[in-house]
């Protein structure tokens, strides 16, 4: 069965440093792959997703970038933090386009920049 | 920006009532998605209705859609403390892409 694994659940960072989110999945080959954030009453805004390695559309240009190196890994990453980057991070993956079959999302990671 | 909206955004109610939420949008759509979400985790798929489909039904879950008034609706019977969670509506346009609206906060009171 498939399944996707997220992590870490949470992290607390400082403005300015670094961010890496991981996320892989498993139990399926070539899946399209997304990151989320979810804002407190703002619901879900799509920050990346992806059709194959090495291939990533940016949906919300921002202080964010995303990397797909192996075909069901896709990291999330950041050079520098700013305050306005805490939120909930969720990866997803689908079969085909989201739109038509749905997304299965990970467990999300809780991000506070401090 | 957010297209879809859900009502009420917060609901509670005792175990073993029924629960109804609904979901408006404004354009044309292929099909409209129901998710779930406990607090703090993952959004978990429910049901995907197609715009030819009126009505879809999954164990206590019940959807239906109306595209003459763009709307739709979610039922869970005889609900559970379990069920508490937000719920949210997601519809794909022409353009392929997933609105979502801002998501129904459910409580039910054991």
């Amino acid at each position: 069965s498939q399944t996707i694994h997220q992590w870490p659940a949470t992290l607390v960072q400082p403005v300015g440093s670094p961010l890496s989110l991981e996320c892989t999945v498993e139990g399926t080959s070539n899946p399209n792959l997304y990151w989320y954030r979810q804002a407190a009453g703002r619901g879900l805004q799509l920050l990346f997703y992806s059709v194959g390695i090495g291939q990533i559309s940016s949906e919300v240009p921002q202080n964010l970038s995303a990397s797909r190196p192996q075909d069901r890994q896709f990291i999330l990453s950041s050079k520098k933090l700013l305050l306005s980057d805490s939120g909930f991070y969720l990866c997803a993956w689908s079969v085909g386009r989201a739109a038509d079959y749905g997304y299965t999302f990970g467990s999300g990671t809780r991000l506070t920049v401090v | 920006s957010q297209q879809g909206e859900e009502d009420p955004q917060a609901l509670s109610i005792q175990e073993g009532e029924n629960a109804t939420m609904n979901c408006s949008y404004k354009t044309s759509i292929n099909n409209l998605q129901w998710y779930r979400q406990n607090s703090g985790r993952g959004l978990v798929h429910l049901i995907l209705i197609r715009s030819n489909e009126r009505e879809k039904h999954s164990g206590r879950l019940r959807v239906t859609l109306d595209t003459s008034k763009k709307s739709s609706s979610l039922l869970i019977t005889a609900s559970r403390a379990a069920d508490t969670a937000s719920y949210f509506c997601s519809h794909a346009g022409n353009n392929r892409k997933l609105i979502w609206g801002l998501g129904t906060s459910l409580a039910v009171n054991p």
